[in-house]
């Protein structure tokens, strides 16, 4: 079972905002960067926010993260339908030498 | 232009064996780490595993070390994940990516995903 904790699923209207927690512990959260990754099921991931507010190239900035102690969030302005879909956190458990990757368990969006 | 590939779907029987592929593109293969992901159906992303294709070390999830072998080939610039004794429980979609760090001040992350393999394990 994942040590990263997220809300099962969040909802808002077209336009609106969501907010997604990520709650994990001093081996990981509290002690690496998190990022987070959206995924339409059967497609791939797509990485969204890494080093807990950086967003790579192509990443519009209605997403944006943000990480305090061992937690961590992912902020969604402007809800579009296209948003629709699962969003995890993510990041090392441990020192980057363990090579030991965690995920959230995972939060659908849905547009209502 | 990186990329990265998966073979396709396979239907197995409980206790067969099979080996599935991440074949990439676009990047020298044997300088960034490719780790394998599994998602069961209706549930999460699970972390299975890692592998440096440069000196093939290679680590496991404790959930999953014993249960399945990571390797890679660097001529055929492909990463494979596989099974020797596979069960109904192994039926999931399975992902391959890569490693790399966005800055290099940061983490590393897995920036290019394969499309996925399903695996279907059934008698």
């Amino acid at each position: 079972q994942s040590v990263l904790t997220q809300p099962p699923s969040v909802s808002a209207a077209p336009g609106q905002k969501v907010t997604i927690s990520c709650s994990g512990s001093s081996s990981n959260v509290g002690m690496n960067f998190v990022s987070w990754y959206q995924h339409f099921p059967g497609t791939a991931p797509k990485l969204l926010i890494c080093d807990n507010n950086k967003r790579p190239s192509g990443i519009p900035d209605r997403f944006s993260g943000s990480k305090s102690g061992t937690s961590a969030t992912l902020d969604i302005t402007g809800l579009q339908t296209g948003d629709e879909g699962d969003y995890y956190c993510a990041t090392w458990d441990g020192s980057l030498a363990s090579l030991n990757y965690v995920f959230g368990t995972g939060t659908k969006v849905t547009v209502l | 232009e990186v990329q990265v590939v998966q073979s396709g779907a396979e239907v197995r029987k409980p206790g067969e064996s099979l080996k599935i592929s991440c074949k990439t593109f676009g990047y020298r293969f044997s300088s960034y780490w490719i780790g394998w992901v599994r998602q069961k159906p209706g549930k999460g992303l699970e972390w299975i595993g890692i592998i440096y294709p440069g000196d093939s070390d290679t680590k496991y999830s404790p959930s999953f070390q014993g249960q399945v072998t990571i390797s890679a080939d660097r001529a055929l610039t492909t990463a494979y994940l596989q099974w020797d004794t596979l069960q109904a429980s192994d039926t999931a979609m399975y992902y391959c990516a890569r490693r790399d760090y966005y800055d290099s001040s940061g983490h590393p992350v897995f920036d290019f995903w394969g499309q996925g393999t399903l695996v279907t394990v059934s008698s």
